[in-house]
């Protein structure tokens, strides 16, 4: 069973829309949230962390965090092209500042 | 601007060969990662270290070893590259404790021929 989970897509937008990006993980003590971003052919980059219980924003960007149902989600208000990506979902599972990796979900955004 | 720099951004060896990947990293992390990724099997950790001179194998060490003999400086070694090798490789690294996330290098992008 995998830890942390996410829709492999793609997620397919048309631009200006808002796109919603999902993801689910089994440890109950998890603390720490990431969202990273990653271009075809380049390295993630880290675009959003998340601690606590809610919403978090920046920019076009906000991460809702549920630990009671054990999932963490990435909004992008006003999608642009400039989007598109697979977006990796990485959660601290256990002790020490290790993370675990979801797949990715590929987003797609349609001028 | 902090940074994982990794020496190679597009590597190409032969079957058989010893490979170096070298990383460096300026921001004094304790952990240093090496993972490779390839399409579909998302990112697969091979090796990681959280202090000079100690490394932990991840999920995938067959065929590979590390060495950290300075802090700033994690390398992955191919003892004999094979073809199912090819793959892209990404350095990361991290403090050992708290609330924070990994920093990735640009990535090698290595073919075995």
């Amino acid at each position: 069973q995998k830890e942390v989970e996410q829709n492999s897509g793609p997620l397919s937008v048309p631009e200006g829309a808002i796109a919603s990006l999902n993801c689910t993980y089994s440890d109950r003590v998890s603390q720490s949230f990431f969202w990273y971003r990653q271009y075809s052919g380049k390295s993630p980059e880290l675009i959003m962390s998340i601690y606590s219980n809610g919403d978090k924003e920046d920019g076009r960007f906000t991460a809702q965090l549920n630990k009671a149902s054990q999932y963490v989600s990435l909004l992008i208000r006003d999608s642009q092209p400039s989007d598109s990506a697979t977006y990796l979902c990485a959660v601290n599972l256990g002790a020490g500042n290790m993370l675990t990796f979801g797949g990715g979900t590929r987003l797609m955004v349609k001028p | 601007d902090v940074k994982v720099t990794q020496s190679s951004r597009y590597l190409v060896k032969r079957t058989g060969e010893k490979v170096f990947l070298e990383c460096v990293q300026d921001m004094d992390h304790e952990n240093m990662f090496w993972y490779r990724q390839d399409p579909g099997l998302g990112l697969r950790l091979i090796y990681f270290s959280y202090d000079v001179k100690m490394k932990e194998k991840g999920d995938i060490p067959e065929g590979y070893s590390v060495s950290r003999e300075k802090k700033e400086r994690f390398s992955l070694i191919l003892e004999s590259a094979s073809t199912n090798q090819t793959s892209m490789y990404l350095c990361a690294s991290s403090f050992r404790t708290g609330p924070y996330g990994y920093t990735f290098g640009s990535g090698t992008r290595l073919t075995v021929v």
